[in-house]
This record gives C-alpha cells, sequence and structure tokens, in this order.
C-alpha cells in the first residue's frame, strides 16, 4: 500500500489557469507538507499543517493556497498559473511535528506551465 | 539563503569501493541532520539520520558522520552496490521547528 500518494502525477496546463494536486497518507500522521523543488533541484518546504492547522507557511504566493479537509489530506491549489511555477511538487507526512525528522514524501507531481 | 549545501552535484563511484558525499550547512541552530535517498520519479526517502550530540551513526553500509566546528556531514558507503545509484539529499532542521532545509543533493552513479 502507498504510503503517502499524490495525484496527478504529471500535470501540463496553460499559464492563467487554476489546478489542484490532491495528496493523501494512510500512515495515521497528524503533520503534513508541501514541498517544490525547481529547476534548480533545489527542495524547499511552502507548507506544513499539523491537525488541519496552518503551522508553517514560507514565502509563498497568494495563488498558492492549501486545503486539508482531515489530517489524512492535504491539497494544494495554484490560482492563475506562471510559468515559474513549473516545478516538482512534493508532498509529505510525518508523526511528530516540531522536529522535522522522519518525513514520509509522495512520488512528486510534475507541473509544467505552458 | 541556502542554509544547507552539496557542493558536488554528481559522484561516480566503481562497484565495491567507498562512497563518500558530503554536506556543509551555515547555521549553527541545527541539532538533527538526515539523509535522504530519492530514485527517479519517486520521493526522497529516509536513509540515516544523526542527532548533532553524535559525531557518528552508523546503519549497515550507511555511516553518517558529523564535524560541528566545520558544519560538516558526510555519508559514507561500504561497499558501494549498483543499486545504490541515486541523488542523495542532506538535510538539516532545529528540534522544536517544523522546517526541514534541504541541500540540493548529488547524484551518485555506481559503476559495475
Amino acid at each position: 500500500d502507498t504510503a503517502v500518494s499524490q495525484t496527478p502525477k504529471y500535470l501540463v496546463t496553460q499559464m492563467g489557469n487554476d489546478k489542484s494536486i490532491k495528496c493523501e497518507q494512510n500512515l495515521g500522521h497528524d503533520t503534513m507538507y508541501w514541498y517544490k523543488q525547481d529547476s534548480k533541484k533545489f527542495l524547499k518546504i511552502m507548507f506544513s499543517y499539523n491537525n488541519k492547522e496552518l503551522i508553517i507557511n514560507e514565502t509563498v504566493p497568494n495563488r498558492f493556497s492549501p486545503k486539508s479537509p482531515d489530517k489524512a489530506h492535504l491539497n494544494l491549489h495554484i490560482n492563475s498559473l506562471e510559468l515559474g511555477d513549473s516545478a516538482v511538487y512534493f508532498c509529505a507526512s510525518s508523526r511528530n511535528p516540531g522536529t522535522g525528522v522522519g518525513q514520509y514524501f509522495g512520488p512528486g507531481t510534475r507541473l509544467t506551465v505552458t | 539563503d541556502q542554509q544547507v549545501k552539496q557542493n558536488s552535484p554528481s559522484l561516480s563511484v566503481q562497484e565495491g569501493r567507498i562512497s563518500i558525499l558530503n554536506c556543509d550547512y551555515t547555521n549553527s541552530m541545527f541539532d538533527y541532520f538526515l539523509w535522504y535517498k530519492k530514485y527517479p520519479a519517486e520521493g526522497p526517502t529516509f536513509l540515516i539520520s544523526i542527532s548533532s550530540i553524535k559525531d557518528k551513526n552508523e546503519d549497515g553500509r550507511f555511516t553518517v558522520f558529523l564535524n560541528k566546528s566545520a558544519k560538516h556531514l558526510s555519508l559514507h558507503i561500504v561497499p558501494s552496490q549498483p543499486g545504490d545509484s541515486a541523488v542523495y539529499f542532506c538535510a538539516a532542521s532545529v528540534t522544536g521547528a517544523n522546517n526541514l532545509f534541504f541541500g540540493t543533493g548529488t547524484r551518485l552513479t555506481v559503476i559495475p
């Protein structure tokens, strides 16, 4: 069984569109994350949620809005997509917030904005 | 500002030899360090970690060394196997925070 799953795996869309990426974890973890890996392979945290509450919000444009309907899901909605949003987005989860350790990652969603 | 750096984007090693991957960090508040391994089209998977109270942690063929004074850590893989070929990310965190800071990764190729 997949521990952290993301859909879709690939997403190609045009500038200006709105898109969502879904993430689900079946590990019973309380904390979930979204990371962005840019073209330089730099993996950087965007958001962190603990029990459906936002606890980390790095400097990310307001066009990005995470939504956590329950602690097993953390979806990422992106409005008015721009070329610079092209990247691989990874969802992750962990049991222990506050340590940053033991994070389990999903397979990633490769977003291409044309 | 990148707080965790992996200055070698790639490394090639013969099967059976030792692979040494290096990582430097700038934030002296970091007190927990991790290595992740990533295969193509997959997410990073946790490999090994070390707390700042230690200078070495070993798990099978993998050993991580921490030099706090130099703000440097390294991952040793011995003996290297072709299945070890992947991208290795170094990461660091501060206990109490909820954030992992990643390096840009080193692509290891183990040549059979």
